[in-house]
């Protein structure tokens, strides 16, 4: 079955304490994203990847890294989180050409730093 | 910058209304535009798209027209279901075709 995996799907964690959320596409996708989501904002794009080790900065890249070693994998890693990292975070991933095509999400990973 | 405005929700609708849901946008050059929907405790998925000023999007009885003369792109269907109940979220390109801006999100409630 074609999808994208996140992991974890929930996270509670203390400010401070470095944290991977893994995210995983077996459709063999060149582009990949990450977005959170927050209540009346909508999503909003943290990193996105063109292809293996391509990367470069969305709308809210602060407080986040990102790495693409491989087409299937995208890390979201957030070094030292902070409580206004508290949200649900998505990845999603589509065929050549980015954003301009059907983008296939996740099923979402709900964070939350004390 | 890009950005999307939706209006606000939540639209409460009774089974078999008609619904609208509005979204205006500013952009710079020729964006493609999509609409997103997100059921209860899923992610995001692609209900239709137009990538050109006078374009129809449609699926599943939605339907959206790319308007640049009002930068607009509605979302319309004649005759809700129970099973239509969402949010639904309005989204643009950039010009590189490499970053997807959202709005906000609506929320739709659709009562039997």
């Amino acid at each position: 079955e074609a999808q994208v995996t996140q992991n974890p799907r929930y996270l509670i964690t203390v400010t401070g304490k470095k944290l991977t959320v893994t995210c995983s596409q077996n459709m063999n996708h060149e582009y990949m994203s990450w977005y959170r989501q927050d209540p009346g904002l909508g999503l909003r794009q943290i990193y996105y990847s063109m292809n293996v080790e391509v990367t470069d900065k969305g709308d809210v890249p602060e407080g986040y890294k990102v790495s693409r070693k491989e087409k299937r994998n995208f890390p979201l890693i957030l070094e030292s989180p902070s409580p206004n990292q508290t949200s649900l975070y998505f990845c999603a991933s589509s065929r050549t050409g980015g954003a301009s095509y059907e983008q296939f999400f996740g099923p979402g990973t709900r964070l939350t730093v004390l | 910058g890009n950005s999307v405005t939706q209006m606000e929700g939540p639209v409460t609708l009774s089974e078999e209304a008609f619904l609208t849901i509005n979204c205006t946008y500013t952009a710079t050059g020729y964006p493609s535009l999509f609409w997103y929907v997100q059921y209860p405790g899923e992610g995001l998925q692609l209900l239709l798209k137009a990538t050109k000023a006078d374009d129809k999007g449609s699926n599943k009885g939605f339907e959206a027209t790319y308007r640049k003369e009002t930068t607009s792109f509605h979302l319309e269907k004649g005759s809700v279901q129970v099973s239509d109940s969402a949010v639904y979220f309005c989204a643009l390109t950039n010009n590189a075709g490499n970053m997807l801006t959202f709005g906000g999100g609506t929320r739709l409630m659709v009562k039997p």
